[in-house]
């Protein structure tokens, strides 16, 4: 069965800084991957997602995630965090061909000043 | 892109009434719909998958009489939560389906049973 670990339930960097958000998944077929948004009180917004191809992932906002099969992991990072990037993330997966999308526990973004 | 909505946005009940939530994908058909329910500060539980023109397929746990789901048109699809209680409050948010295996979200609905 699937599952999706993302460490960190809330992550805090300074306007500017490196983001980088934790997701590892289990899965005994190839995966599909995706990294969603969400803002208090609204759905799921799609940041990115992997399916097949290239590994290195570029979504939306200046985010990207780099699929790494050998460790079982799909990191969400942006270069440089901006106040509007706080929120809450979510990292999923699903197998191919399957409609289900599993979620993790999300990962709320803190910017500081 | 895609755009989902849903109807009500906010609703409050009360203790044993029934409350019908709508799921509209907007510019799409969608043949397949999900259901997922939200607790404070957690992740979203997938409650079931509502396919057109058939019976949903709830996921384990799910009471599906409690959780009623029709799936009547390719953009349209209902929740329907029966004999609420205050522990079904909730925020419930549903997704459809568009071909390339992408899923769009609705802006959830906050159910308050009281």
């Amino acid at each position: 069965a699937q599952s999706v670990t993302q460490l960190g339930s809330h992550v805090s960097v300074s306007e500017g800084a490196l983001v980088l958000l934790r997701c590892n998944y289990s899965s005994s077929v190839p995966p599909y991957l995706f990294w969603y948004v969400q803002y208090p009180n609204q759905g799921l917004q799609l940041l990115l997602k992997y399916t097949t191809g290239a590994t290195l992932v570029k979504g939306i906002n200046g985010f990207e995630a780099e699929f790494k099969k050998s460790e079982t992991s799909f990191h969400l990072t942006k270069p440089s965090a901006h106040m509007s990037d706080a929120a809450e993330y979510f990292c999923a997966v699903s197998d191919q061909g399957d409609d289900k999308i599993i979620f993790g526990k999300g990962t709320r973004l803190h910017i500081l000043p | 892109g895609a755009v989902v909505s849903q109807h009500p946005s906010r609703v409050i009940c009360k203790s044993g009434t029934s409350v019908k939530i709508e799921c509209r994908s907007l510019d799409f058909q969608a043949t397949t719909m999900f259901w997922y329910r939200q607790f404070p500060k957690k992740s979203l539980m997938l409650m079931a998958t509502s396919n057109e023109g058939s019976k949903a397929t709830y996921e384990q746990g799910v009471e599906k009489d409690k959780f009623l789901i029709n799936h009547a048109s390719l953009t349209l699809s209902t929740l329907t939560v029966t004999s609420a209680h205050p522990e079904d409050s909730s925020f419930y948010i549903c997704s459809a389906r568009v071909p390339h295996y992408e899923q769009y979200f609705g802006p959830g609905t906050r159910l308050t049973v009281t």
